[in-house]
């Protein structure tokens, strides 16, 4: 079947201008995260989402970083006032349920901010 | 909160020897351990896993160690092809936990 999806695959955005990536989990998948990768780095995690739960937003860097998420569909990250240490490639997950752990990641996307 | 580190952040390797990457964790209570392959511009993959109740998994040429009481764990890959060359994640959680630590990434080069 499908895999987890993201789009747009690459941005190149402007210092200051707000960005908005969006990730299609699993069709069945309860649980979203957003990590964040930074060139060479690990993977940072930023935000989680469980069904209809309130989110764990716990490693959202800022408040210029938002996600929302409606029901177990598509999830958008926005990047409010983008600097140039937001780049990185921005890569989602999804989980099917509670109990158990493997994520499967998307492709990730690419965030330039000059 | 949980804290996964990961050694070494590179390593290379001639063909057909063998790779060995360490993590280490800090709560006690994560029982679960997947490891991720990540090829340069790929997505993350899981490769193997293991939970706390056994020591040791094998797959083909790859096989993971763990630690309970060290509280560490191992990915061990023998006969290394180039196709191995990739940066290898660990983490770990507790099941039915919200989020995977990960450490911070080993970049293996498997040298032809």
């Amino acid at each position: 079947g499908a895999g987890v999806s993201q789009s747009p695959s690459n941005k190149v955005t402007e210092k200051g201008k707000d960005v908005e990536l969006r990730c299609d989990p699993i069709s069945g998948h309860t649980a979203l995260y957003w990590y964040r990768q930074r060139l060479g780095q690990g993977l940072e995690f930023l935000i989680y989402f469980q069904g209809n739960s309130a989110p764990d937003k716990s490693g959202l860097p800022s408040d210029r970083f938002s996600a929302e998420r409606t029901g177990e569909s598509v999830s958008t990250l926005t990047i409010q006032r983008t600097q140039q240490e937001d780049s990185a490639v921005y890569l989602c997950a999804s989980r099917p349920q509670t109990g158990y752990n493997e994520q499967f990641f998307g492709p990730g996307t690419r965030l330039t901010v000059l | 909160g949980e804290n996964v580190e990961q050694h070494p952040s590179t390593l290379s390797v001639q063909e057909g020897d063998s790779a060995v990457i360490k993590c280490t964790y800090s709560d006690s209570a994560s029982n679960y351990f997947p490891w991720y392959k990540q090829e340069l511009g790929k997505r993350p993959q899981l490769i193997i896993d293991i939970r706390s109740n056994v020591g040791e998994k094998k797959d083909q040429r790859i096989a993971v160690t763990l630690n309970k009481t060290a509280k560490h764990f191992s990915l061990h890959i023998t006969e290394t092809q180039p196709e191995d060359s990739a940066v290898y994640f660990c983490a770990a959680s507790k099941t039915g936990a919200n989020n995977l630590f990960f450490g911070t990434g080993t970049r293996l080069t498997v040298i032809p």
